[in-house]
Order: C-alpha cells, then sequence, then structure tokens
C-alpha cells in the first residue's frame, strides 16, 4: 500500500524567513504533485514533477524530486503572509492505476510578520 | 463558466434523505474523479472515471453511488448517510495521458444531521 508522509504538518514561521516541507512515500513513483488550498477553498496545482531530479521554481516556492530517495521536497523563499496555506503532495503509483493519486496529510502553513 | 464548476456549494441533508451532487469540467478533459475531504483524515479518492467508465472504486460504501453519463458531467448521489460522512466533497478532472495533472472543483461542504 502506497503510503505518502509529510512533515511538519504544522509550520509557523516569520516572514522572511526560509524552510522546506518534506513528502516522503514509500513505493516507486515517477509522478509528484504538489497542490495549495487555502481556507474554505479547494486544491491548486502548483507544481507536476515527471522525472527523477525534477526541480521547478514559482516565485518564493520551489519544488523538487528524487525518485532514489522517494522524496520530494518544497522550499520557501523570504516567506510573505500571502502564503499562509495548506499545501500537499500526491503520488502517482507508478504501474497503478493512472490517475490514481494517493495524498500527504498536508501541511499548515502560516506567516507571521 | 470555467475550470470545474460544483453543485451545490453546502448541502445539509438528515440521514433519510436522498440528494445528490453534481460537477461539470469545462476543460475538455476525459477523466474525472470524486475525493472527501475531512479534517480526520487526508484527502481520499473515492472514485475514478477514464472515459466515462468507472476504473476505481476504493471501498465507497454503497450509500455513495457515482453516476458519469458523458466525459463533462459527474454525479454522485447519496441516500442514507450517516453524520461521519459529514465532509467536503471535491470533485476533479485531468486529461488522460503523461501527466494526469488534476483540477479540482470548488467543493460542496456537506452536514448530515
Amino acid at each position: 500500500e502506497l503510503k505518502v508522509e509529510q512533515n511538519p504538518l504544522f509550520l509557523s514561521m516569520q516572514e522572511g524567513k526560509n524552510y522546506t516541507i518534506y513528502c516522503n512515500y514509500s513505493t516507486t513513483s515517477d509522478r509528484l504533485y504538489w497542490y495549495r488550498q487555502d481556507p474554505g477553498k479547494s486544491l491548486e496545482s502548483l507544481f507536476v514533477l515527471l522525472s527523477n531530479g525534477a526541480v521547478k521554481q514559482e516565485g518564493r516556492l520551489m519544488a523538487s524530486l528524487d525518485t532514489k530517495a522517494r522524496l520530494s521536497t518544497l522550499h520557501i523563499t523570504a516567506a510573505v503572509h500571502d502564503l499562509s496555506a495548506t499545501y500537499f503532495c500526491a503520488v502517482d503509483t507508478e504501474g497503478g492505476s493512472q490517475g490514481n493519486l494517493i495524498f500527504g496529510k498536508g501541511t499548515k502553513l502560516s506567516v507571521k510578520p | 463558466e470555467t475550470g470545474v464548476t460544483q453543485t451545490p456549494r453546502h448541502l445539509v441533508m438528515g440521514m433519510t434523505n436522498k440528494k445528490s451532487l453534481k460537477c461539470e469540467q469545462h476543460l475538455g478533459h476525459n477523466a474525472m474523479y470524486w475525493y472527501k475531504q475531512s479534517a480526520k483524515k487526508p484527502l481520499e479518492l473515492m472514485f475514478v472515471y477514464n472515459f466515462k467508465e468507472q476504473t476505481e472504486n476504493n471501498s465507497v460504501p454503497s450509500r455513495f453511488s457515482p453516476e458519469c453519463p458523458n466525459s463533462s458531467h459527474l454525479f454522485l448521489h447519496l441516500h442514507t448517510l450517516q453524520p461521519e460522512d459529514s465532509a467536503l466533497y471535491l470533485c476533479a478532472s485531468s486529461q488522460v495521458g503523461t501527466v494526469y495533472e488534476q483540477y479540482f472543483g470548488p467543493g460542496t461542504r456537506l452536514t448530515v444531521t
């Protein structure tokens, strides 16, 4: 059974600081997704990582994938309040039903002035 | 309308009621999904439809009955629900292919009394 673990689950950080969210998964996969969810809102796609060593950046967020270590990271640079949200990673099982995403529990990020 | 829409946005129903949730995608995708999001569990995939055919049913109780009449519409029929079924129900769609990036609707907040 594929398991996806995120840590930390809660993160409170000050504006201007850097931090990394980790996403570990338990079996081989060649696709990893990062989503953002604002309170009371739906999920917004942030990044799609499709191969080992993939790195994508958008603004203050950078995501990377290491399929050998079964690890993805979401790095936050110089955090601002607008980044406060819950961030989910999701894994699509290799060789499994395509589109069957398994989500982590989410990391609730709070950026304080 | 653009993206993925869901109606109603909020629903309160008694345990003996029958109701339906509706999802429509305006993205030209050919796969649609139902997810359940509750406070106590990670986002759970309930049903997957590829090309209108159900391909996944992750051990969902029979009181939830999906229907996908075409690739743009997805319904979730509800009957004799339990209070623990109260949750946010999210619909998503994607294009079958190499990426499977899923686009989510705003969700229906369901309360079972």
